[in-house]
């Protein structure tokens, strides 16, 4: 399947640390996104990354992608409290008519 | 306002209930999308529509049925509802294809079969 694995499921730091999620995927694809949900909340979109991208930014959040692995990391850095949430990983299939999402990876951050 | 609107956010019913899920938008996308999560499962497609007359299958789309209304209204229904539906599910809706767009997700539905 085209499934992302987050690794680890669960992540506890104290607040100020940085947080690193890692996601693997098994088939090609032209672009991962990371997902952000608090809990029981809609999903928030963080960050796409291209296929052809190495590495993107967006304020705290910096995403890797290597396709030679198959992997991509999420890190966030200086975290807060209020980045207590699960993180997802998606990867387009089906024509890209859908998202496939990974099972999540539970941030806490301890103030 | 929150641009995907989902109601109602919490129900309760019973085995063999009809139940209708509704979804509206003011995002102005065409492509609209129903998921279902539950723990350790991560998300799967129930349904997914790109205009008013096209809707298509997702990936558990059994027991579960969808109307496109309107380009901004689209619901999901459960025609005889079971225990194992107990979840919580997601209407979101894209701008463009996924190859290069994402989603935008609404509140959540969180329904218990009993």
């Amino acid at each position: 399947s085209q499934q992302g694995e987050e690794d680890p499921q669960a992540l506890s730091i104290q607040e100020g640390e940085n947080a690193t999620m890692n996601c693997s995927y098994k088939t090609s694809i032209n672009n991962l996104q990371w997902y952000r949900q608090n809990s029981g909340r809609g999903l928030v979109h963080l960050i796409l990354i291209r296929s052809n991208e190495r590495e993107k930014h967006s304020g705290r959040l910096r995403v890797t992608l290597d396709t030679s692995k198959k992997s991509s990391s999420l890190l966030i850095t200086a975290s807060r409290a209020a980045d207590t949430a699960s993180y997802f990983c998606a990867t387009p299939y089906n024509g890209a008519n859908n998202l496939f999402f990974g099972t999540g990876t539970r941030l806490t951050v301890i103030p | 306002d929150a641009d995907v609107t989902q109601t109602p956010r919490n129900r309760i019913t019973k085995t063999g209930k009809r139940i209708m899920l509704e979804c509206s938008q003011t995002k102005g996308h065409d492509r609209m999308y129903w998921y279902r999560q539950d723990p350790g499962l991560g998300l799967r497609l129930i349904y997914y529509s790109f205009d008013v007359k096209d809707i298509n299958k997702g990936e558990i789309s059994d027991g579960y049925s969808v109307s496109r209304q309107a380009q901004a209204k689209f619901s999901l229904s459960l025609e005889s509802a079971i225990p194992n539906q107990t979840a919580l599910y997601f209407c979101a809706t894209s701008k463009e294809g996924l190859d290069t767009g994402e989603l935008f997700f609404g509140e959540g539905s969180r329904l218990t079969v009993l």
